[in-house]
C-alpha cells in the first residue's frame, strides 16, 4: 500500500475484553516496530520484527500482550483482558531495512471503559 | 535499552524567527541514525530530517537543519523562518538497528 495502514483507528471496549489491533506495513518493508503513545507523551517501543521474527519484545508491558507477523507481512497486536491503563494510542511502524527512516501509521486509539 | 532526552517539553517562536530544540542521546556505539519527527494535532508522525552518525555534515531539509555534535551526543534541530504550520510535538528519536528509541518530545508554539 502506499503507507502504513493500521485499523481499527478507534476502539472502545470493556474492561477484560480482548482485542486485536492490525497494522498493514509499506509493501516490502522488512522492519516492523510497534509503539504504544500516551497523550502528550513520547512513543514507547513495545516490539520489533525482521520479517515474521519477532526479534525484540522486551518492552511488551506483561504477558497480556502479544503480537505477531506470520507472513512477514500484517502484524497483529492482541492485548488480553484489557485494563484502563491500556488506554493509549498505539503505533505501527515500517522500515524498508535496518537503519533506515520507519513510516508511521495513523495510530488505533484504544480506550477501555 | 539508549535513551533520548528531550530537555525543552515546551518551545515558543515568533513566526519568522528561528528557534532550535534540543536532544541528547546516550549510546555506547559509533553507528547509528538519529531523526526528527513531527507531530501535529492531527496526531500523524512525519519524518522531518535525518542523520547518519557517519557523517560529518549536518543535514539539512528547506528550512530545517541539525547541529549533530557526535563527541558531545547532541543532535538539536534548527528550524528557520517559523511558520505558523510548524507548530506541533517534536519527536528526536536514535536508531541502531532494530532498536530505535524515542524522547519525550517538544511541544512548539509559534506565534503569528
Amino acid at each position: 500500500g502506499a503507507g502504513v495502514s493500521q485499523s481499527p483507528r478507534y476502539k472502545v471496549t470493556k474492561r477484560g475484553q480482548d482485542v486485536a489491533l492490525r497494522c498493514d506495513p509499506i509493501s516490502g518493508h522488512v522492519s516492523l516496530y510497534w509503539y504504544r503513545q500516551a497523550l502528550g507523551q513520547g512513543p514507547e517501543f513495545l516490539t520489533y520484527f525482521n520479517y515474521e521474527a519477532q526479534q525484540d519484545k522486551s518492552g511488551l508491558p506483561n504477558d497480556r500482550f502479544s503480537a505477531e507477523r506470520p507472513e512477514g507481512s500484517i502484524s497483529t497486536l492482541t492485548i488480553q483482558r484489557t485494563e484502563q491503563r491500556d488506554s493509549a494510542m498505539y503505533r505501527c511502524a515500517s522500515s524498508a531495512m535496518v537503519n533506515t527512516e520507519a513510516f508511521f501509521g495513523q495510530g488505533t486509539r484504544l480506550t477501555v471503559v | 535499552a539508549q535513551t533520548v532526552t528531550q530537555s525543552q517539553p515546551e518551545m515558543s517562536v515568533q513566526e519568522a524567527e528561528t528557534v532550535t530544540l534540543s536532544c541528547t542521546y546516550d549510546t555506547s556505539e559509533s553507528d547509528y541514525y538519529l531523526f526528527w519527527y513531527k507531530q501535529p494535532p492531527s496526531r500523524q508522525m512525519i519524518l522531518v530530517i535525518r542523520q547518519e552518525a557517519y557523517k560529518q555534515q549536518n543535514a539539512t531539509e528547506n528550512r530545517f537543519s541539525v547541529n549533530f555534535q557526535k563527541a558531545a551526543k547532541s543532535f538539536s534541530l534548527k528550524i528557520s523562518d517559523s511558520q505558523l504550520g510548524d507548530a506541533a510535538m517534536y519527536f528526536c528519536a536514535y536508531r541502531r538497528a532494530n532498536d530505535m528509541r524515542f524522547g519525550a518530545g517538544t511541544r512548539l508554539t509559534v506565534k503569528p
